[in-house]
């Protein structure tokens, strides 16, 4: 069965570091999502792409954050300056359509020190 | 715009039912129910697009109110292997995607 899978699946950063996130989503979808969930905390939308532009995204989704589909397959978040509560695990998904099922990566543990 | 979700925690036996709710102050356009296991992805479990509509399948299923305000997860007979956190995911445009506050359900044998 196709499946989003995100790299690395664990990243060490220093605080003030930028990061990228990257993300292969399921080939046929047409919608890509990034989630963030802070250890013990609900599932956190960021960002909506659809059509190599953002739909839409969250007030957590700031000048920090960007996205990006470089080539045909992959899927990027980009933060800069990292900061101490940017922590978190964060989801890659994708979906055929806007509000259709969303199917999500194994996520990337990002722990800024 | 988050929708609420009750009850936050609820330990079962095994064999035992429960029913998880989700709620929004405003209509949705659509509610979806995903499981998540401790360290994984959520995984997506049913969606439902429709006042009224019911669906489900094996012993789990949900139901969404007419004025699409409110959906519940029902779980039958539960087993083991369902436990985790429960979100429900709302959306009130299509694009932004919203997660509950989550339930987290333990089935003890």
């Amino acid at each position: 069965e196709p499946e989003v899978t995100q790299t690395p699946s664990h990243q060490v950063t220093q605080m003030g570091q930028e990061v990228i996130l990257r993300c292969v989503p399921i080939s046929n979808h047409l919608y890509f999502y990034w989630y963030r969930q802070i250890l013990g905390q609900k599932v956190e939308f960021l960002v909506s792409f659809y059509n190599n532009e953002i739909s839409e995204k969250s007030e957590i989704f700031d000048d920090q954050f960007s996205v990006e589909r470089p080539d045909g397959s992959n899927f990027t978040l980009k933060i800069r300056s990292t900061k101490l509560e940017d922590s978190a695990m964060y989801f890659c998904a994708s979906s055929e359509q806007g509000g259709q099922p969303q199917h999500f990566g194994d996520g990337t543990r990002l722990s800024i020190l | 715009q988050q929708p609420v979700q009750s009850p936050q925690a609820v330990i079962l036996r095994e064999g035992e039912d429960a029913v998880i709710n989700c709620s929004s102050s405003k209509a949705l356009y659509s509610v979806h129910w995903y499981r998540q296991k401790h360290g994984e992805a959520p995984v997506f479990l049913m969606i439902l697009l429709k006042g009224g509509e019911q669906k489900g399948h094996d012993k789990i299923s949900a139901s969404f109110n007419e004025k699409k305000q409110q959906s519940s997860l029902y779980l039958t007979a539960s087993q083991l292997s369902y436990s985790g956190t429960y979100f429900c995911g709302t959306s009130y445009t299509g694009n932004q995607f919203y997660f509950g506050t989550g339930t987290s359900l333990t089935v003890i044998p």
